[in-house]
């Protein structure tokens, strides 16, 4: 069964703190891997898609990278308005409409 | 491009009234989800439009749910007899054919009392 785990369920830094995100997904086929960022009472917002191993995508302070069994994403420098839940989410090759999500990783960067 | 548009942003109803979501989304997406969201969870896949056909309905769908999206433009989301369970986030999403990026709404967030 498809499955995707991020970890930590929570992770507090300080402003400046670099640190990573993981999220290692279980799938038949990756269509496609997504990074998405929640901030509390809105939807998701879109960040990168990832789609081969080996591939990396850069913004601003967030930069994404993929392997064969997990994604990372790493925060360099975060500032606290980088501070939101941030949600993997993957497709696989038999059915591009249904994304299968993590429970995400809620991130807080104290000033 | 004015992004995914969902109206009400709130609604408060009472256990057993029916209530209606509405969802506009990205003008030239033929693509529109329907999840549901709850604290500390991923969004739930709910059901999926490629313009005004509905080809896909998760199974734990109850039949108290229902959407529809008539002229392959917006969609609405209506739940009957509304159950104390169904209190939720509800989230409509956008995307173009052929492309796997969804791109969502503020949502809805839904209290049954």
């Amino acid at each position: 069964e498809d499955q995707v785990t991020q970890s930590p369920e929570a992770l507090r830094l300080q402003e400046g703190e670099s640190s990573s995100l993981n999220c290692s997904y279980t799938v038949s086929g990756l269509r496609g891997l997504f990074w998405y960022r929640q901030d509390p009472g809105k939807g998701p917002e879109f960040l990168f898609t990832l789609y081969s191993a080996g591939e990396e995508k850069e913004k601003e302070r967030l930069k994404a990278t993929l392997t064969k069994k997990e994604s990372f994403l790493h925060i360099t420098a975060p500032k606290p308005e980088d501070s939101a839940t941030y949600l993997c989410a993957v497709v696989n090759a038999g059915n591009n409409r249904k994304l299968i999500w993590g429970l995400g990783t809620s991130l807080a960067v104290n000033p | 491009d004015t992004g995914v548009s969902q109206n009400p942003r709130h609604k408060i109803t009472k256990r057993g009234q029916n209530v209606t979501f509405r969802c506009d989304p990205i003008s030239e997406h033929n693509r529109l989800y329907w999840y549901r969201q709850t604290l500390g969870q991923g969004p739930e896949f709910l059901t999926y439009f490629q313009n005004e056909a509905q080809l896909e309905k998760s199974r734990l769908l109850s039949d108290r749910f229902s959407a529809e999206r008539p002229k392959g433009s917006f969609s609405t989301l209506e739940i009957q007899r509304t159950e104390q369970g169904d209190s939720a986030m509800y989230l409509c999403a956008s995307s173009r054919t052929g492309e796997s990026i969804q791109y969502f709404g503020a949502g809805t967030r839904l209290s049954v009392l």
